[in-house]
């Protein structure tokens, strides 16, 4: 199970910060991503994290502004926003990648999201 | 970046229906695609890996296929739980980019 928090209001150019408890598997022995979705849009994909924290991808929309990291004793995923804009209003979804190794075959199990709203 | 393309983008049918989704990647992906489906107000559920591997405990009525850049999903069956909305996901490397959806309505 993932459960996300830190959702919120926040105006142009705040940061936030989100975070997601992962339980009922061994959380750092995979490899994670944060999915954003607008509200009646697609999904798109932020950004993903290693087993260890060592490797991190990023979307280019968000990079250089976003940061993704996990504490494995704590079973946290977390997202970190800064210079946040007006675009990265959206659905936040943590989300577990089905393999352990670093080609992805796709994303298995899913939080329920965390909205943020970046409004003035 | 590799981009993803869905059709159609909505397709009304009936319970017993076969209904067929086509995603296609700009370049060749092999068979690293996955599939989705996501119901109004909830979060998306995993249903296919590698383009025609069935996730564990997805009905049998659905199947993948295709490889390189044209991939197919068909539910031979339409049930009323199926009513939803597909992505397509290009997998293996990032950036991992989703479709933009196709959504099977009730006819």
């Amino acid at each position: 199970q993932l459960v996300e928090s830190g959702g919120g209001l926040v105006q142009p150019g705040g940061s936030l910060r989100l975070s997601c408890a992962a339980s009922g598997f061994s959380f750092n022995s995979y490899w994670m991503h944060w999915v954003r979705q607008t509200p009646g849009k697609g999904l798109v994909w932020v950004s993903r994290i290693s087993l260890d924290g060592a490797t991190t991808n990023y979307a280019d929309s968000v990079k250089g502004r976003f940061t993704i990291s996990r504490d494995n004793a704590k079973k946290m995923l977390y997202l970190q926003m800064n210079s946040l804009r007006a675009e990265d209003t959206a659905l936040y979804y943590c989300v577990r990648d089905m393999s352990v190794l670093e080609w992805s075959y796709g994303m298995d199990v899913w939080g329920q999201g965390t909205m943020v709203t970046v409004s003035s | 970046d590799i981009q993803m393309t869905q059709s159609p983008s909505y397709v009304s049918a009936s319970v017993g229906d076969r209904v067929t989704i086509t995603c296609r990647a700009s370049q060749d992906i092999s068979n690293w695609l996955a599939w989705y489906q996501q119901k109004p107000g909830k979060a998306p559920k995993f249903l296919i890996y590698s383009a025609s591997s069935l996730q564990s405990g997805v009905p049998s009525r659905f199947s993948g296929s295709g490889s390189g850049t044209d991939f197919t999903l068909t539910i031979s069956s339409l049930q009323p739980e199926d009513f939803a909305t597909y992505y397509c996901q290009k997998a293996n490397s990032f950036p991992f980019t989703f479709g933009p959806g196709t959504k099977v309505d009730i006819k």
